[in-house]
């Protein structure tokens, strides 16, 4: 257990639909990233917040958005879902920087049907 | 702008034998590396850095070493085991970024057979 809880970690839904991501970071971590792994597209950078404030933004699309809340803990919301949208999800949290690495969750694999 | 390149996709060796896993990454400001394993239905875990002041930092059967003037860092096993076979994620960063954040390669699948 890395201590970065991840839920659900699986889940299906339609195209068109619309799901939230959670993501708690380890105990004491200010920093949440969010990523998404497409088959053979490695681990793409959606967004970063930093105790409640985004912080930076990678290549995440204007149908995905995402929040941390004063308890720290990250939602990733996903709406108007398409087929490529399926793919792994993780979330990562550090202190405050990366300066020691992340410690990743086990990821929310979505599955758009 | 894929800073962190790993031209691997994938790598097979037999057991015993050393595996040897390239990256290159292009942003100059980069001053530490890692890399991470990740296994199936699992997130990526931790393997091993080694910052910019180092050429080679070892721990156990894994050795990164990175070649600065290249711009090139490679991740060696010896010797490779079965349960090394995962795909291996190498990553750069700069500490002094006020984002903080890492970049990533694409990832090489390493399979280990016995």
């Amino acid at each position: 257990d890395s201590g970065v809880t991840q839920t659900p970690k699986h889940l299906i839904t339609a195209t068109g639909q619309r799901v939230t991501l959670r993501c708690s970071p380890r105990s004491g971590d200010l920093s949440v990233y969010w990523y998404q792994q497409s088959l053979d597209q490695g681990l793409q950078f959606l967004i970063q917040y930093y105790n409640g404030e985004e912080r930076a933004k990678g290549n995440i699309l204007e149908r995905f958005s995402a929040q941390q809340f004063p308890d720290l803990h990250s939602e990733l919301n996903l709406s108007s879902l398409e087929l490529g949208d399926s793919a792994l999800y993780f979330c990562a949290s550090t202190p405050d920087t990366a300066r020691y690495g992340y410690t990743f969750g086990s990821g929310t694999r979505l599955t758009v049907v | 702008d894929q800073q962190v390149k790993q031209n691997s996709p994938s790598l097979s060796v037999q057991e015993g034998r050393i595996s040897i896993l390239n990256c290159d990454y292009t942003n100059s400001m980069f001053d530490y590396f890692l890399w991470y394993k990740k296994y199936p239905a699992e997130g990526p875990t931790f393997l091993i850095s080694i910052s910019s002041i180092k050429d080679k930092n070892e721990d156990g059967r894994f050795t990164v070493f990175l070649n600065k003037s290249a711009k090139h860092l490679s991740l060696h096993i010896v010797p490779s085991q079965p349960g090394d076979s995962a795909v291996y994620f190498c990553a750069g960063g700069d500490r002094g970024s006020t984002l903080g954040r890492l970049y990533f390669g694409r990832g090489t699948q390493l399979t280990v057979w016995p």
